[in-house]
Formats: structure tokens, sequence, C-alpha cells
């Protein structure tokens, strides 16, 4: 089983410019999240979302937009890199609690994102 | 609000030492879920456990061990022997259920080095 995979697994970007960071699951799981990792700080939730079609905010939102078109895929966008938003991006999906309360969040391999 | 402390931030044991990871957790949620996560110098994140909050029952799985104690908001991580392999960032969380979507709030990880 594949699980969380994450596109790309590196990028550098230049200020201003725009991308999107592209999450697959292959487990039919509900909810799917976001994170960004920087040093001595955790991960951190930017977006989640509880179902296709829906998405909402987490701790640090500002500067990211997402999108759930499919059950399978969650897009986080950058519409205008800083170099703030350097770091390491994690994707995580879960069941419901509703489905399973016993399992954990998978988490894809990361994606490192550096802006110049 | 929902908040873990980590406040060992960096550990040096010697291979075959004992070694406890503390954490405490901040919640007024009746229910809540703890989590430990480890990661490797290769970046992904290894789920390690999961406990709920009726769950005070402390596990031991092989050389790995938990105490949860809800009396002081602990749960803590316990190596027993440790082996240069267990070297890693280690993150406790907590999950949150708002919204209904379960949220982990992560510690700001504590890095363990394990010498030969």
């Amino acid at each position: 089983n594949a699980g969380v995979t994450q596109t790309p697994k590196f990028r550098v970007l230049k200020t201003g410019q725009s991308m999107t960071l592209l999450c697959a699951q292959d487990m039919n799981h509900e909810y799917m999240y976001w994170y960004r990792q920087d040093p001595g700080m955790g991960l951190r939730l930017i977006h989640y979302s509880v179902g296709e079609g829906t998405t909402a905010k987490g701790e640090v939102p500002d500067g990211y937009n997402v999108s759930r078109l499919k059950k399978q895929n969650f897009l986080l966008g950058l519409e205008s890199a800083a170099p703030s938003q350097t770091s390491v991006y994690f994707c995580a999906s879960s069941y419901s609690w509703t489905v399973d309360s016993n399992q954990p969040q998978h988490f894809g391999d990361g994606t490192r994102l550096s802006i110049l | 609000a929902q908040k873990v402390t980590q406040a060992q931030t960096e550990i040096s044991v010697v291979e075959k030492e004992d070694v406890t990871l503390d954490c405490v957790y901040e919640t007024r949620d009746t229910t809540y879920y703890l989590f430990w996560y480890k990661q490797p110098p290769s970046g992904e994140l290894v789920f390690l456990i999961r406990r709920n909050s009726f769950d005070e029952q402390n596990e031991i799985s092989g050389r790995y061990s938990w105490n949860f104690q809800k009396s002081t908001s602990s749960f803590n991580f316990t190596i027993t022997a440790s082996q240069v392999v267990d070297s890693a960032v280690y993150f406790c969380a907590l999950s949150t259920t708002q919204g209904g979507s379960e949220k982990l709030v992560f510690g700001k990880g504590m890095k363990l080095t394990v010498n030969p």
C-alpha cells in the first residue's frame, strides 16, 4: 500500500512564485491535514478537511489555500511564496472518529520547500 | 486551549542506558487522545503509540514503555536499553475533537542521541 504520498519531495521557489503541493492517500480516509514543521516548533496545523469538498483553517493558515475536490487528494497552494514559508510540509490522513477511533493519523514523508 | 509541553529539548545517552521522555499536556476536553511519534534522521514520522483519556493502563512493548497519568497530565515514554537506532526526534501530541475532526497538537519535540 502506498499510504500517503506527497509530491514533490523537494522544491526551491523564488519569493512571489506560486506552487501547489499534492497529497494523495489510498486508504479511503475522510480526514486530511496539512502541517508545517519548523525547527524547534514541532508540527503546526495549516488547514484540514473532514471530507470531499470541505476545508477548514488550522493554527497557521495565512498565506495558504487548500482544496479537496476528490476524497483521495488534498492540495496545498502558495499563491505568492514568502521566505517565511520555508519549511517542511507534512500531509496526513485518518478515518473519522465515528468510523474508527483507534487508528492514528498516517503521515506522508514530507515536502521540503525553500523560498529564496 | 490545547497545549503539549516537552520540557526536554535534547538528550544524549550512551547505548544501553534507559531514557525517559517527558510530556505534559493541557486540555479541557474529557475525551482526548495522546500520541508519541518518532522522527528519525530520514525525516518521516513514525507512529509509536496512541492512548485515549479513559485508558490509563500503562503498556510495555519490547524496549518501549509508556506511563500515562491523568492526575498529573503527563504521558511519559521510556526506552529501555537504548540503541543507536533510537536516535531521533520524538514528538508527543494531543488530539482534539473540535469540529469533529481529529486534529493533532504537537509538542516541540525532543532530540534523542544515542551514542555507541
